[in-house]
């Protein structure tokens, strides 16, 4: 079975350009999750799909950052204008549903995101 | 809300011997608990986890925690390490019935030869 999987792995970018990531997400997983790994930290939540609804983007910085799944699979997250502050690894999960009592969140290789 | 304390940043130790890697939550509701671990370049894997029953749960590659609710932890040991477990583990709690994960900020256990 074929993981989850983001593109690019890398990115540098001068502030105030923009960037996306992608992320392909197990075959089958209804449920998507956007992750922000600030070096030293642990990694944070900022949006959660099911399907292609949003279910929680209460942590995500609604002025600069979006995200998308349109047609409940494929996702995008966008950063317009980056930020130094931004520099992070954007870490992908997904998981089986999100109606269950629990489903384990399986991650892809994340995209490490520098800003000069 | 939920937050995880991993008190331990780094921990060094010698390979063959054994470790602890500590880890404090706190909630005022029910959680499950998590340990991942993150291989240099690679995404997070789930070590091991628990949901209910017994309190002692097992990773195939011989690590195992215990959840000590009176004392709110979930510390992760290996009786034995080996060079492979060089890598960051992080500690996370998520709310019974959700499916937001809370992550610690990792400790980087590094196993000298």
């Amino acid at each position: 079975e074929a993981g989850v999987a983001q593109s690019p792995r890398y990115k540098i970018i001068e502030k105030r350009q923009s960037v996306a990531f992608w992320c392909n997400p197990i075959s089958g997983h209804a449920t998507l999750y956007w992750y922000q790994q600030i070096l030293g930290q642990g990694p944070k939540l900022l949006i959660q799909f099911q399907n292609n609804g949003v279910v929680d983007d209460s942590q995500l910085p609604k002025d600069r950052f979006s995200a998308e799944r349109l047609k409940g699979v494929d996702s995008t997250l966008k950063i317009q204008p980056a930020k130094l502050e931004d520099s992070a690894v954007y870490l992908c999960a997904s998981s089986l549903r999100e109606d269950a009592s629990y489903n384990e969140q399986f991650f892809g290789p994340g995209t490490r995101l520098t800003v000069l | 809300a939920q937050s995880v304390t991993q008190l331990d940043s780094q921990v060094p130790v010698f390979e063959e011997a054994p470790v602890e890697l500590r880890c404090n939550y706190s909630s005022s509701v029910s959680v499950y608990l998590f340990w991942y671990v993150q291989y240099p370049n690679q995404g997070l894997q789930l070590l091991l986890k628990y949901l209910s029953g017994s309190t002692l749960v097992e990773s195939i590659n011989g690590f195992e925690a215990e959840f000590n609710k009176s004392q709110t932890s979930f510390h992760l040991r290996k009786p034995s390490v080996h060079i492979s477990d060089t890598a960051e583990y992080f500690c996370a709690v998520m709310k019974t019935g959700a499916n937001n994960l809370f992550f610690g900020t990792g400790t980087r256990l590094t196993v000298i030869p």
